[in-house]
């Protein structure tokens, strides 16, 4: 079956500190991978994605690269800020079925 | 205007009332969802439809029964509440084109409290 497993939280850091949220996924046939980022009070928007091995998706500062070999997709930022803070959920999608997989959410706190 | 809107944003009921929360688009999308979220769960699929004579049931129905009135419009009703349905309830939609099908976009989320 396809599912998506993500670091438990709550992470809390610095700010200026280098963030890793690891995510690993199991899925039959080639999904597409994704990080979502919810603030506070809103819904879930989509913050980068990849379809293929070995694309990496980027935006806002943050970093992911589609790994097949070790089914992983785990999201980077090099320097995070105070309005980073947020939950992010690592997901997939498969056209297998058009359906989407969701991670259980990482909260991120970014302390001054 | 936001692109995915839902009603009510608030809402506390009592067990046994049956509720209706309502989903509207303007991204001309054909496919809808509805998820709930729970601390430490994650998103979990209610109901999803890819068009409007299309309704399939999620991971979690049970209790739960959805209406496809028109493109545009994707509601979730609640028959009898009970206070485990107390979460927060998202819509989503996704479009059906290749390299952007697989995109969904979320509403801001209904939260209810069943008493």
């Amino acid at each position: 079956g396809n599912s998506v497993t993500q670091m438990e939280g709550p992470v809390t850091l610095s700010e200026e500190a280098f963030l890793t949220i690891n995510c690993t996924y199991t899925a039959t046939g080639y999904p597409s991978l994704f990080w979502y980022v919810q603030y506070p009070g809103e819904g879930l928007q989509l913050l980068l994605k990849a379809t293929k091995a070995d694309d990496k998706g980027s935006n806002k500062g943050f970093e992911a690269t589609y790994r097949k070999e070790t089914t992983s997709f785990h999201l980077e930022k090099g320097s995070v800020q105070v309005s980073d803070s947020a939950v992010y959920f690592c997901a997939l999608y498969t056209n297998t079925g058009n359906q989407f997989y969701f991670g259980t959410g990482t909260s991120l706190t970014v302390i001054p | 205007d936001a692109d995915v809107t839902q009603t009510p944003r608030n809402r506390i009921t009592k067990t046994g009332k049956r509720i209706m929360l309502e989903c509207s688009q303007t991204k001309g999308h054909d496919r809808m969802y509805w998820y709930r979220q729970d601390p430490g769960l994650g998103l979990r699929l209610i109901y999803y439809s890819f068009d409007v004579k299309d309704i399939n049931k999620g991971e979690i129905s049970d209790g739960y029964s959805v209406s496809r009135q028109a493109q545009a419009k994707f509601s979730l009703s609640l028959e009898s509440a009970i206070p485990n349905q107390t979460a927060l309830y998202f819509c989503a939609t996704s479009d059906t084109g290749i390299g952007t099908g697989d995109t969904q976009y979320f509403g801001p989320g209904t939260r209810l409290t069943v008493l």
